[in-house]
């Protein structure tokens, strides 16, 4: 199957900094990619929806300022992390589709954040 | 958006039974997709069975097939002959233009 990989896999920041998890599709072009946030023992919940080379739309309640997401090519989607809080800390997964409607969706590894 | 339900937060199965994690959906769309993850520890998602919504045959994948109702919107899943991998949690999905996903229901399995 197609792979997407996340990358770092676990980050350790200070508050106030930022952070930059990076999200790659490897063997496929991802035209859309989307981002979710996954607090312990808890589902995933979708922060928003990156097409490539267009804004993202975020869901109601995501700080598009505090999660700067950026999808310049078909490869590849980032999420920024801004000016990051102790209560940002989250398990970050990011999936990919390809293309059309199919609901063919690939997830990353995920990227666990632990702000200080 | 499309809302996905999950009413069992944990359930227990015997090795070698079997077990039905219950999910329901709530879209207006007609055209859509549904599903069953899988989530170990590592966190990974592991997709298990994957349903469209215009198939009314109930799809299967070795131990595990789903018990769709469209009109109900009902989608279960049933995993038989359980096995001690088999132990995670487990998430019903159901994506039209994005993916929603359930509480997640976390299975254990007693050897």
């Amino acid at each position: 199957g197609a792979v997407v990989s996340q990358h770092p896999s676990w980050v350790i920041c200070k508050s106030g900094t930022s952070v930059k998890i990076e999200c790659r599709s490897l063997d496929f072009q991802a035209t859309t990619m989307f981002w979710y946030r996954q607090f312990p023992k808890q589902s995933l919940m979708l922060m928003a929806t990156s097409n490539e080379g267009s804004k993202a739309t975020y869901e109601q309640g995501v700080e598009k300022d505090k999660f700067l997401i950026n999808h310049a090519s078909l490869t590849l989607s980032t999420l920024t992390v801004t000016s990051a809080h102790p209560e940002d800390s989250s398990f970050y997964i990011c999936s990919a589709i390809s293309g059309g409607n199919t609901g063919e969706l690939f997830f990353g590894e995920g990227s666990r954040l632990t702000v200080l | 958006a499309q809302t996905v339900t999950q009413s069992q937060p944990e359930m227990s199965v015997q090795e070698a039974e079997t077990v039905t994690l219950s999910c329901t959906y709530d879209t207006s769309e007609s055209d859509y997709y549904l599903f069953w993850y899988k989530q170990p520890p590592s966190r990974q998602m592991i997709l298990v069975i994957r349903q469209e919504a215009y198939k009314q045959q109930n799809a299967t994948e070795n131990r595990f097939s789903v018990n769709f109702q469209k009109a109900a919107k009902s989608f279960s899943l049933k995993i038989s002959d359980s096995q001690l991998g088999d132990a995670a949690m487990y998430f019903c999905a159901c994506f039209n233009n994005d993916m929603r996903f359930g509480a997640g229901t976390r299975l254990t399995v007693k050897p």
